[in-house]
């Protein structure tokens, strides 16, 4: 299996703050990678897929980039909205999908 | 705008089988998309279990293989999934989710609320 890690586990920040989460593959996995944000209670929501690419209705504030093993989500100007967990997820050669452990963002 | 409900027993004996069903409304399970189940144990990340195509083609995670059936009801719009040999650690937020590869790769796009599923005696 295709193992992903995501560091930090956890982040403190600030309304405002500009945030950057990072996902590791542990193979070459292109571009296959997506990201999802999970609040208390909630099934994940869809932010970015393919690495870079913005889902319908997601605010421009996020991002992604990378591609091969490394990946970043960036989170431009926190929104009190935007505190939740966050999730990278790899598609490549399809099974079996996994998932980072997640990334906490916090108030601070 | 595709919607997904889990139901089933929010309480399963240990050795005993594990059975949640999806609905699928605003959209057909004979669409060109895979159906997916996803648990989450309490506190923890997310699991992939396993995958099913209108064809009754399936795909499951070789961690829970053994003891993994996906299943579909086409005439219901609806697809399950049964767990056996249960133990505490089968203890989880069960989600189900659509697949869709509209997106140049595979994303989980549309996600049921989940179904807390408790392993215990």
């Amino acid at each position: 299996d295709i193992q992903m890690t995501q560091s930090p586990s956890s982040l403190s920040a600030s309304v405002g703050d500009r945030v950057t989460i990072t996902c590791r593959a542990s193979q070459s996995i292109s571009s296959y990678l997506n990201w999802y944000q999970q609040k208390p209670g909630k099934a994940p929501k869809l932010l970015i897929y393919a690495a870079s690419s913005l889902h319908t209705g997601v605010p421009s504030r996020f991002s992604g980039s990378g591609s091969g093993t490394d990946f970043t989500l960036t989170i431009n100007s926190l929104q009190p909205e935007d505190f939740a967990t966050y999730y990278c997820q790899q598609s490549y050669n399809n099974s079996p999908y996994t998932f980072g452990q997640g990334t906490k963002l916090e108030v601070k | 705008q595709v919607q997904l409900q889990e139901s089933g027993p929010g309480l399963v004996k240990p050795s005993g089988t594990l059975s949640l069903t999806c609905a699928v409304s605003g959209g057909s399970i004979s669409s060109n998309d895979w159906w997916s189940w996803v648990r989450q144990s309490p506190g923890k990340g997310l699991d992939w279990i396993g995958e099913i195509y209108h064809s009754g083609n399936t795909n499951y995670n070789p961690s829970l293989k053994s003891r993994v059936t996906i299943s579909l009801d086409k005439s219901k719009n609806q697809f399950s999934l049964k767990l056996s040999s249960v133990t505490a650690a089968d203890t989880a937020v069960y989600y189900c989710a659509r697949e869709s590869t509209g997106y140049y790769v595979t994303v989980f796009d549309s996600w049921g609320q989940g179904a807390l599923v408790t392993v215990s005696s």
